[in-house]
């Protein structure tokens, strides 16, 4: 049962426009969201993150927007940037203490097109 | 770099061999958790540790442990090993203050032949 949902395995964008990567989940009992970035031979490293009493968070390029009745939420970059390209992963947590496993989508492969 | 430390960064083995992995988490961080991924797969939550003592577990098969030391670094067994068992193996660690935000070593590449 994948609780965490990324139905685009890849996206191609052109540099400076727009990328938008969607997730979206189907445990009310998350609380807690984040986005994670791959590059090839390298850990996940963290973006951004999001807690379910906010629907939006910015920082610098990168803002997340969650529509918790929805149960989605959407990682927006501009301008995109060749260095974006990477596989982002959505992740989510119910929140509590002692329980933060993350609980992860499985990727969308993001490709900008200089 | 994310300040997690893994080791070895491959390791190719025979089934029904046991091998151990090892992670040092960030400076001052007393959760330790262990991912898998498979191929095509996202990362799959097996066991996370705290202070020396096991917090919460996944998806973990009986024939997989681990431990976390008194100096916080960990160690993940895994014995009679399968092919299917060959993945990508990556620990994370979180501060206390935010222990939601994990932050990932660059992952241990297991071959299983």
């Amino acid at each position: 049962d994948q609780q965490v949902k990324q139905n685009s395995p890849s996206l191609s964008v052109q540099e400076g426009r727009i990328s938008i990567l969607n997730c979206d989940y189907t445990n009310s009992m998350f609380d807690y969201f984040l986005w994670y970035k791959k590059y090839p031979a390298e850990g996940p490293t963290f973006l951004i993150s999001i807690s379910s009493i906010k629907d939006k968070n910015e920082d610098g390029r990168f803002t997340v927007f969650l529509n918790k009745s929805a149960k989605h939420l959407s990682l927006h970059i501009v301008p995109s940037q060749p260095g974006d390209s990477a596989v982002y992963f959505c992740a989510a947590s119910p929140g509590l203490f002692g329980n933060e496993k993350l609980t992860f989508g499985t990727g969308t492969r993001l490709t900008i097109i200089p | 770099d994310s300040g997690v430390t893994q080791t070895p960064k491959h390791l190719i083995t025979a089934t029904g061999q046991r091998v151990t992995l090892r992670c040092s988490p960030r400076s001052g961080d007393l959760s330790v958790y262990w991912y898998q991924q498979s191929l095509d797969q996202g990362l799959q939550f097996l066991i996370q540790y705290y202070n020396g003592e096991e917090r919460a577990k996944g998806n973990i098969l009986e024939r997989f442990s681990a431990q976390q030391f008194p100096d916080l670094h960990s160690e993940l067994n895994l014995s009679s090993l399968e092919l299917g068992d060959s993945a990508l193996y990556f620990c994370a660690s979180s501060p206390p203050e935010s222990a939601d935000t994990q932050y990932f070593g660059p992952g241990t590449r297991l071959t299983v032949l």
